[in-house]
């Protein structure tokens, strides 16, 4: 059982540069996220989904753009990085957005942004 | 606006004592607490939580204490190992089934052979 899986695990970009971090979870979890850890701020929430087709923004969406077609694939597209999202990036998932359910990480994406 | 706060960036304990960590909240909104545990490279992994209904939850060496009145919860790590030593973060959900997790700045905890 892999759980949540996150690709890459480092990726190097240019400013301008467009790229997507992958995110996939075999637990047939319907709620899935994406969090960015920045240093002394803990995790910061940028978008989730309920659900295949449904998706809503968080904390910091802007700047990222995310899709969930499949209930296994939740991908956060880049469309022009810029040095301010160098962070390192975690994916999620639950069995539903009820409060009492724990969240699942990935271990995620370490991206810098030049 | 920081809704979730762990003041203490770090703490060191001796092996075999108590380790508290502490995180307080502002949101009286919040329904779920909760606490993550981070090694270098790995995600989050849930350790514990606690309903905003009840004010203890014990699970092994690992209870969490609710103060609702002075909006504070603390994890008690006892008796702590070395193995123990990580980041812990301090998470919170609103109220209404959202999901979305508030975290804390996290805590980095060593435990001292």
């Amino acid at each position: 059982n892999a759980g949540v899986t996150q690709t890459p695990k480092f990726q190097v970009l240019k400013t301008g540069q467009s790229m997507t971090l992958q995110c996939a979870q075999d637990m047939n979890h319907e709620y899935m996220s994406w969090y960015r850890q920045d240093p002394g701020m803990g995790l910061r929430l940028i978008h989730y989904s309920v659900g295949a087709g449904i998706t809503d923004q968080g904390e910091v969406p802007n700047g990222y753009n995310v899709s969930r077609s499949t209930t296994e694939d939740f991908p956060l597209r880049l469309l022009s990085a810029a040095p301010s999202q160098t962070s390192v990036y975690f994916c999620a998932s639950s069995y539903s957005q009820n409060s009492n359910q724990p969240q699942h990480f990935g271990d995620g994406t370490r991206l810098s942004i030049l | 606006d920081q809704q979730v706060k762990q003041n203490s960036p770090s703490l060191s304990v001796q092996e075999g004592r108590i380790s508290i960590l502490n995180c307080d909240y502002t949101n009286s909104m919040f329904d779920y607490f909760l606490w993550y545990k981070k090694y270098p490279a790995e995600g989050p992994t849930f350790l514990i939580s606690i309903s905003s209904i009840k004010d203890k939850n014990e699970d092994g060496r690992f209870t969490v204490f609710l103060n609702k009145s002075a909006k504070h919860l603390s994890l008690h790590i006892v008796p702590s190992q070395p193995g123990d030593s990580a980041v812990y973060f301090c998470a919170a959900i609103i109220s209404g089934n959202t999901g979305k997790l508030i975290f804390g700045q996290g805590t980095t905890l060593q435990v001292k052979p």
